[in-house]
């Protein structure tokens, strides 16, 4: 059964401070993977997307890692802001001979308190 | 990258009665859009996904005679919640594929069902 489980649930820090969410995966046939930040009451919004062959990407002070061996992923946030508050959604694309489904994580609220 | 728009952003309707939400790619064709729903503090949830031009194809446990899914054309796709009751109160968001199976979400529709 294809499932991407992510921890912690929720997580509160203070601002300036860094965090790393986690993401685990069991998906086959693996296609990429995706992190997305969804600020309340709003869509979720692409922050990166790596396939197999990639271990690391980051965009800004977002920076995922992925572990294909252990179906692995973090995503690591750098000095946080207050409008990092949102939550942090992992997907997994599952490959399919026409076009992609994707897995959804249950998320990881995070709050960045001042 | 590619929008996606929905209308409206929120919506209040009274118990059964029915209601149309929108979902438009704006500067792409979309020959395959997908619908979620969203319930507080949870991760979307896949209801049906919408092919211009054929029927939607439901995900198990989603009554298709209770949504309605429409995709008449390659920029257009409709959900409409028919006999609306409070238990269908919930956050619904639309995604589109581009032509390189990249997904793009729109930034939801909340509905509130008296």
């Amino acid at each position: 059964k294809n499932q991407v489980e992510q921890s912690p649930q929720s997580l509160i820090i203070l601002e300036g401070k860094n965090c790393t969410l986690q993401c685990n995966y069991t998906v086959s046939p693996f296609s990429n993977l995706r992190w997305y930040k969804q600020d309340t009451g709003r869509g979720p919004v692409s922050l990166t997307i790596m396939t197999f062959s990639e271990n690391t990407k980051s965009n800004g002070r977002y920076t995922a890692t992925l572990d294909a061996d252990t179906k692995q992923s973090s995503l690591h946030i750098t000095a946080s802001q207050l409008s990092d508050s949102a939550s942090y959604i992992c997907v997994v694309s599952v490959g399919m001979e026409y076009g992609n489904k994707l897995v959804f994580g249950a998320g990881t609220i995070l709050r960045v308190k001042s | 990258g590619a929008v996606v728009s929905q209308h409206p952003s929120w919506v209040i309707c009274k118990s059964g009665t029915s209601v149309k939400i929108e979902c438009r790619s704006l500067d792409f064709q979309a020959t395959t859009m997908f619908w979620y729903r969203q319930f507080p503090k949870q991760s979307l949830m896949l209801m049906a996904t919408s092919n211009e031009g054929s029927k939607a194809t439901y995900e198990q446990g989603v009554e298709k005679d209770k949504f309605l899914i429409n995709h008449a054309s390659l920029t257009l796709s409709t959900l409409t919640v028919t006999s609306a009751h409070p238990e269908d109160s919930s956050f619904y968001i639309c995604s589109a594929w581009d032509r390189s199976y990249e997904q793009y979400f729109g930034p939801g529709t909340r509905l509130t069902v008296t």
